[in-house]
């Protein structure tokens, strides 16, 4: 099976620009969550998104949204980036979210925000 | 809320040492616990995984338990390589819809 895939692999903006990633979760896989990381704060909980519906939320501003597809892709979008914005976006699929299901990430889309 | 704390890094060791990263946690109910590593410019790969208390995870010669009396699920490896290099998170999965918590995560540089 193909495994979690996202473009771009890299991104530069300036401030005020708007963005959007994307994540293809593995084949069957209904269940995506977006994290970012960064070195200040480690890896930070985004959203979930299951079966097109978002089901869970991190203590993110409102500027950073989401939403999923039918056949599961799921993007993300950043508005009015700031300089603190830059990071690496990293999502991951499941075949669902119960707690004892492994989460297989993506290799991220590295965002600079100049 | 749940929580994650891992040992501080880096971690520095001569190939075929013995490594252990400690990591404990703090969560409600019964969380999974999981060890992802990420090489230099790409994501996370899970290492090992348990779900339940006294449960051990292993994957490449690493080995971690399930301790719930002490919170704990200490990263372990008898004879690390120099391709062990590389962080090292701890998380846990609760009863928040697909939300992993993270530790901080640990460097490790192995030296041959």
């Amino acid at each position: 099976k193909a495994g979690v895939t996202q473009t771009p692999r890299y991104l530069i903006k300036t401030r005020g620009q708007q963005v959007t990633l994307s994540c293809s979760p593995i084949s069957g896989h209904r269940s995506v969550s977006w994290y970012q990381q960064t070195p200040g704060q480690g890896l930070q909980f985004l959203f979930e998104y299951f079966s097109e519906t978002q089901r869970n939320k991190g203590n993110f501003p409102g500027r950073f949204s989401g939403r999923q597809f039918s056949n599961s892709r799921s993007e993300m979008n950043v508005s009015t980036l700031e300089l603190g914005d830059s990071a690496l976006y990293l999502c991951a699929s499941s075949p669902d979210s119960f707690s004892t299901d492994t989460q297989y990430f993506g290799p991220g889309t590295r965002l600079t925000v100049l | 809320g749940n929580s994650v704390t891992q040992m501080e890094g880096p971690v520095t060791l001569s190939e075929e040492a013995f490594l252990t990263i400690n990591c404990t946690y703090t969560a409600t109910g019964y969380p999974s616990l999981f060890w992802y590593v990420q090489y230099p410019g790409e994501g996370l790969q899970l290492l090992l995984k348990a779900t339940k208390a006294d449960d051990k995870g292993s994957n490449k010669g690493f080995e971690a338990t399930y301790r719930k009396e002490t919170t704990s699920f200490h990263l372990e490896k008898g004879s690390v390589q120099v391709s062990d290099s590389a962080v090292y998170f701890c998380a846990l999965s609760g009863t928040s819809y697909g939300k992993l918590t993270f530790g901080q995560g640990t460097i490790l540089t192995v030296h041959p």
